[in-house]
């Protein structure tokens, strides 16, 4: 157990729809990061958020958007889904003090995941 | 941008043999970490081994190791005495100093065999 969480496990809805997928991350931890699992491929990064802030971006659709809360945890909204949207969606969290460009390392904590099928 | 390929879409072991993973990359940067991730098939994102670009020596974790070769951009994991529970997805990721997220390659299908 990472510590991480991820609600809800699985999740199936319809084409043209709009999900909420919701990570919750370890004590402490301030950064929380997005990434995408479309079937037996690797993982996509999508975003990251560092203490209620965008810090990064990745090959996140427009009709994706996220957030992270006071409380840090964080929010991925997917809306006018499709079928290739189906995929595993998982959150990680590194801790605090790893600076931008100063190298030190934070190791990500990955959540168990949230499945999605769009059918 | 960097990327990750790992050519060996699948392989198999037999039990208590040895097994090298294969991983490539290219990047302009000179500083970064390179990981191997497993996935077995309950999905969870597990971190086996983490390698730091400046350090020459290679990291090691118990059965597992890895051939970093810097000039060639290569980073290669072994697994020694392959246990039943090795069997798994597993993936070559890269991350810069500069970027917090990480470029992930295909992956590799392990299975060892009884």
């Amino acid at each position: 157990d990472s510590g991480v969480t991820q609600t809800p496990k699985h999740l199936i809805t319809a084409t043209g729809q709009r999900v909420t997928l919701r990570c919750s991350p370890r004590s402490g931890d301030l950064s929380v990061y997005w990434y995408q699992q479309s079937l037996d491929q690797g993982l996509q990064f999508l975003i990251q958020y560092y203490n209620g802030e965008e810090r990064a971006k990745g090959n996140i659709l427009e009709r994706f958007s996220a957030q992270q809360f006071p409380d840090l945890h964080s929010e991925l909204n997917l809306s006018s889904l499709e079928l290739g949207d189906s995929a595993l969606y998982f959150c990680a969290s590194s801790a605090p003090g790893r600076e931008r460009g100063g190298g030190r390392y934070n190791e990500q904590f990955f959540g168990p995941g949230t499945r999605l099928t769009v059918l | 941008a960097q990327t990750v390929t790992q050519s060996q879409p699948e392989m198999s072991v037999q039990e208590a043999e040895t097994v090298t993973l294969s991983c490539t990359y290219d990047t302009s940067e000179n500083n970064y970490y390179l990981f191997w991730y497993k996935q077995p098939p309950s999905r969870q994102m597990i971190l086996v081994i983490r390698q730091e670009a400046y350090k020459q020596q290679n990291a090691t974790e118990n059965r597992f190791s890895v051939n970093f070769q810097k000039a060639a951009k290569s980073f290669s994991l072994k697994i020694s005495d392959s246990q039943l529970g090795d069997t798994a997805m597993y993936f070559c990721a890269f991350m810069d100093y500069n970027n917090n997220d990480m470029r992930f390659g295909a992956g590799t299908r392990l299975t060892v065999k009884p």
